[in-house]
């Protein structure tokens, strides 16, 4: 059974960088897609993007300018970094895997629990 | 940019009757292949999200065949035959034709 656990400071001073890692258990990050997604308090699930495990990436194009997706094969790990960040950006961050049955179209089958990050000074 | 717009946002069923949610996209989903680029997912309370229907209409694996996913176009619609206590939570539906984008969810409730 494949495990996601994202990790991360809970806080983060606005204007600063958000940095979580993702780590995946029970499986290879190899031949993949890994996506993150965040939910903001009282609002819905927004996609913020994802990578394949040789490092092509799609971000979504409102976080496009301050996203950067990256994975470590050796490590079995997906991190993402989020730039310039504001109080807009407090949500519940999700780690995502995207499986498929054809290898054609992918949908997300694995999702880790979450991790809480506040944009705050 | 895709918009996909849900509703209703907010639905209360009751048990063993039926409850459809509506799912509408700013442009058709159809994909050159023939499927359409639509997956449902549902959000437990305390829970991470679980995939319910993907590529249109297709149930994942577990999924109870209450669950049911239609539409074509721009229109998409999906269907629980007879309501649990267990379905209460935010239903999204999800467009997969370009990048990927949320609907604003629909709140279930008993």
């Amino acid at each position: 059974q494949v495990l996601l656990q994202e990790s991360g400071p809970g806080l983060v001073t606005p204007s600063e960088t958000l940095s979580l890692t993702c780590a995946v258990s029970g499986g290879s990050i190899n031949n993949y897609y890994w996506s993150w997604i965040r939910k903001p308090p009282g609002r819905g699930l927004e996609w913020i993007g994802y990578i394949y495990y040789s490092g092509n990436t799609k971000y979504s194009p409102s976080l496009k300018s301050r996203v950067t997706m990256s994975v470590d094969t050796s490590k079995n790990q997906v991190s993402l970094n989020l730039d310039s960040v504001t109080a807009a950006d407090t949500a519940v961050y999700y780690c995502a895997r995207l499986g498929s049955v054809d290898n054609y179209y992918f949908y997300i089958d694995v999702w880790g629990r979450g991790t809480t990050v506040a944009v705050s000074s | 940019d895709i918009v996909v717009t849900q509703s209703p946002l907010s639905l209360s069923v009751i048990p063993g009757e039926p409850a459809s949610i509506s799912c509408r996209s700013s442009q058709s989903l159809l994909h050159g292949t023939g499927n359409y680029y639509l997956d449902w997912y549902l959000q437990k309370p305390g829970q991470s999200p679980q995939l319910l229907i993907y590529r249109g209409f297709n149930r994942a694996s577990g999924v109870p065949d209450r669950f049911s996913g239609s539409g074509s176009g721009t229109d998409f619609t999906l269907k629980i035959s007879r309501v649990e206590a267990d379905d209460v939570g935010v239903y999204y539906c999800m467009q997969t034709l370009q990048g990927r984008t949320f609907g604003q969810g629909t709140k279930v409730e008993i």
